[in-house]
């Protein structure tokens, strides 16, 4: 069955830059694309853009370009999200979400979620 | 950015009862848009998609319709397992935007 399996919470300094794998299984890896997705505490969800496994391709949101990078490595089906410039606001809750293959490019299967605190 | 609106943000319900979530488009997004059930810690789980389209193993007491601007979820028949907090999601146009959430409780 697919699998979406991110990497452990994280704690970072303002002006770091963190990294959170997404580990895949059950699908063919470069056939759908992988949306990033996140929620701070209390606030709703907020998308961050998508990469294409297929080739690396990606599209940011514009609030977020310049300061994160999506890559692929496609032996071992993983997706990763970078955020540099770390503020106290990124704090929150990072999901990967794959996008469905198909005629609906809608997120059919998400993430568990990762905590990324951002403290001095 | 393409605004999504939920109501009600908090809902207390029965076992049994029929529960209906609203969801308002500030711009048609057609029927581009998805259902998905949010537990604590847990992922996001996809209930409905295209706007009424039921995905694979989701319980039939789950349903959706609408078009355009205006959605609803329904559940025919509340049952202890649906406490969680349901969001709807338009992917008509990026950036994806996201309804605020509904907290479904048991009364």
């Amino acid at each position: 069955q697919v699998q979406l399996v991110q990497s452990g919470a994280e704690v970072k300094k303002p002006g770091a830059s963190v990294k959170v794998s997404c580990k895949t299984s059950g699908y063919t890896f470069t056939g759908c694309y992988m949306h990033w997705v996140r929620q701070a505490p209390g606030q709703g969800l907020e998308w961050m853009g998508w990469i294409n496994p297929n080739g690396g391709g990606t599209f940011y949101a514009q609030k977020f370009q310049g300061r994160v990078t999506m890559t692929r490595d496609t032996s071992i089906t993983t997706t990763f999200m970078e955020l540099s410039g770390l503020t106290f606001d990124d704090t929150a809750v990072y999901y990967c979400a794959k996008e469905r293959w198909g005629s609906s490019p809608d997120p059919d299967y998400w993430g568990q979620g990762t905590l990324v605190t951002v403290s001095s | 950015d393409i605004q999504m609106t939920q109501s009600p943000s908090t809902l207390s319900a029965s076992v049994g009862d029929r529960v209906t979530i609203t969801c308002r488009a500030s711009q048609s997004v057609s029927i581009w848009l998805t259902w998905f059930q949010h537990k604590p810690g847990k992922a996001p789980k996809v209930l409905i998609y295209k706007a009424s389209t039921l995905d694979n193993e989701v319980p039939s007491r789950f349903s959706g319709s609408g078009s355009g601007t205006e959605f609803t979820l329904t559940i025919s028949s509340l049952q202890p397992d649906d406490v969680a907090t349901y969001y709807c999601q338009q992917y008509q146009t990026y950036p994806w935007t996201f309804g605020q959430g509904t907290k479904v409780e048991i009364k």
